[in-house]
């Protein structure tokens, strides 16, 4: 059972307008959350994160909300340029795991296309 | 500075063979995982090792896949008797100790034949 989902695999923007790429999870107790890119055939690249304490982190051009109740979060970049087409990997990390190993569970990603 | 290496960095053998896949992390960092990225899917957690506590071995998905860090750096991930379904993309990423954000090698792409 996946406890971390990307139901959009893929999504295409026009460069320059807003990029929103979602992700949900159903476990309660993960209490922070990280977005990753990736570019083929490189490792995926730490973009940004929350702490569930918090709904909102900004850091330039990209925002990711969280919303608990709903148990969602996404990640907005604007404006969106041609080099943001990547994978975006969503990851999210509970405090409360054996032996205080802070694995990170990961979403199946989504392809971000920044069409020029 | 250097960022998380692995080697080799492309690995195609043939089923039944046993491989060997290596990490160095980032100089400093006391936390060293392994994951797997299959086809279409999610990073896996496979094994996290935190200094010199026994690893956390949860995510492992047979007695065929194990791995040892030596000297608290340096890490390998050893798969025996390769099965098909092993085919992917195995990363290894580090982190100081505790911290959540993790830094990723560029994989390890094995394909078994």
């Amino acid at each position: 059972d996946q406890q971390v989902k990307q139901n959009s695999p893929s999504l295409s923007v026009q460069e320059g307008r807003i990029s929103i790429l979602n992700c949900d999870y159903t476990n309660s107790m993960f209490d922070y959350f990280l977005w990753y890119k990736k570019y083929p055939a490189e490792g995926p690249t730490f973009l940004i994160s929350i702490s569930s304490i918090k709904d909102k982190n900004e850091d330039g051009r990209f925002t990711v909300f969280l919303n608990k109740s709903a148990k969602h979060l996404s990640l907005h970049i604007v404006p969106s340029q041609p080099g943001d087409s990547a994978v975006y990997f969503c990851a999210a990390s509970s405090s409360i795991s054996s032996g205080s190993a802070r694995q990170l569970t990961f979403g199946s990603g989504t392809q971000l296309t920044v069409l020029p | 500075g250097a960022g998380v290496s692995q080697s080799p960095s492309n690995k195609v053998t043939e089923k039944g063979k046993d491989v060997e896949l290596r990490c160095d992390p980032i100089s400093g960092h006391t936390a060293l995982y392994w994951y797997r990225q299959s086809l279409g899917q999610g990073l896996e957690f496979l094994i996290y090792f935190q200094g010199n506590s026994a690893p956390d071995k949860s995510g492992l998905p047979s007695d065929r896949f194990s791995a040892e860090r030596t000297g608290g750096s340096v890490s390998t991930l050893t798969i025996q008797r390769t099965q098909q379904e092993d085919s992917a993309v195995y990363l290894c990423a580090s982190s100081v100790r505790l911290a959540v954000e993790q830094f990723f090698g560029p994989g390890t792409r094995l394909t078994v034949l």
